[in-house]
């Protein structure tokens, strides 16, 4: 059974730091790219970021370039997100997702429970 | 960045109703399209991949077509767990994005 568990998440105030982890198992991590996906209070799913399995490649959204960072250690199965700067409109519940990648299909396959962030003084 | 675009934003079905959702791409997106359903706290859930690709283990009342800028996901008889919120994605550029949601109320 394919598990993604979040963890890092919780209040901070504006201006501030959390790193986010997903750590995977049962799942052969290091053959998958990986996202973040988030979803603010009572709003719908926004992709953030993307690495891709070996790490050389990464991808933000325009909301998050600059402030967070996307990485992983694939020895030990961990995918981070690394939040600086958080604003207000940084409060979501927080995503992992593998990326399902071939050369007919590309979709997000197992997703983690989520992690609550919520940036408020 | 491509915009998706569902309709109806909710709607409202009894059980055994046929139902759907129509997902609109900006600019054509082959066939990059992806479902997903989203119950209340829990994470997302793939249901069709590749616009009409049924992932393994979801039921087969499910279904997708379409290509291009124009996508449907039906719901041939809906049952009672599939009041649920339902979102359209596409794959085909970055930045990967997702289409609003539609929710599905019970009547």
């Amino acid at each position: 059974q394919v598990q993604l568990v979040e963890s890092g998440g919780g209040v901070v105030q504006p201006g501030g730091s959390l790193r986010l982890s997903c750590a995977a198992s049962e799942f052969t991590f290091s053959s998958f790219g990986m996202h973040w996906v988030r979803q603010a209070p009572g709003k719908g799913l926004e992709w953030v970021a993307f690495i891709n399995l070996d790490g050389n490649n990464k991808y933000y959204a325009d909301s998050v370039k600059g402030r967070f960072t996307i990485s992983r250690d694939s020895f030990k199965n961990v995918l981070y997100l690394q939040m600086n700067s958080l604003r207000a409109e940084d409060t979501a519940v927080y995503y992992c997702a593998n990326y399902y990648y071939d050369s007919t299909h590309r979709y997000f396959d197992y997703w983690g429970q989520g992690t609550l962030v919520t940036v408020s003084s | 960045d491509i915009q998706m675009t569902q309709s109806p934003s909710s709607l409202s079905a009894s059980v055994g109703d046929r139902v759907t959702i129509t997902c609109r791409a900006s600019q054509s997106i082959n066939s990059y399209l992806n479902w997903y359903h989203q119950k209340p706290g829990k994470a997302p859930k793939v249901l069709i991949y590749t616009a009409s690709s049924l992932q393994s283990g979801v039921p087969s009342r499910f279904s997708g077509s379409g290509s291009g800028t124009d996508f449907t996901l039906t719901i041939s008889s809906l049952q009672p767990e599939d009041f649920a919120t339902y979102y359209c994605q596409q794959t085909y550029s970055v930045p990967w994005t997702f289409g609003q949601g539609t929710k599905v109320e019970i009547k």
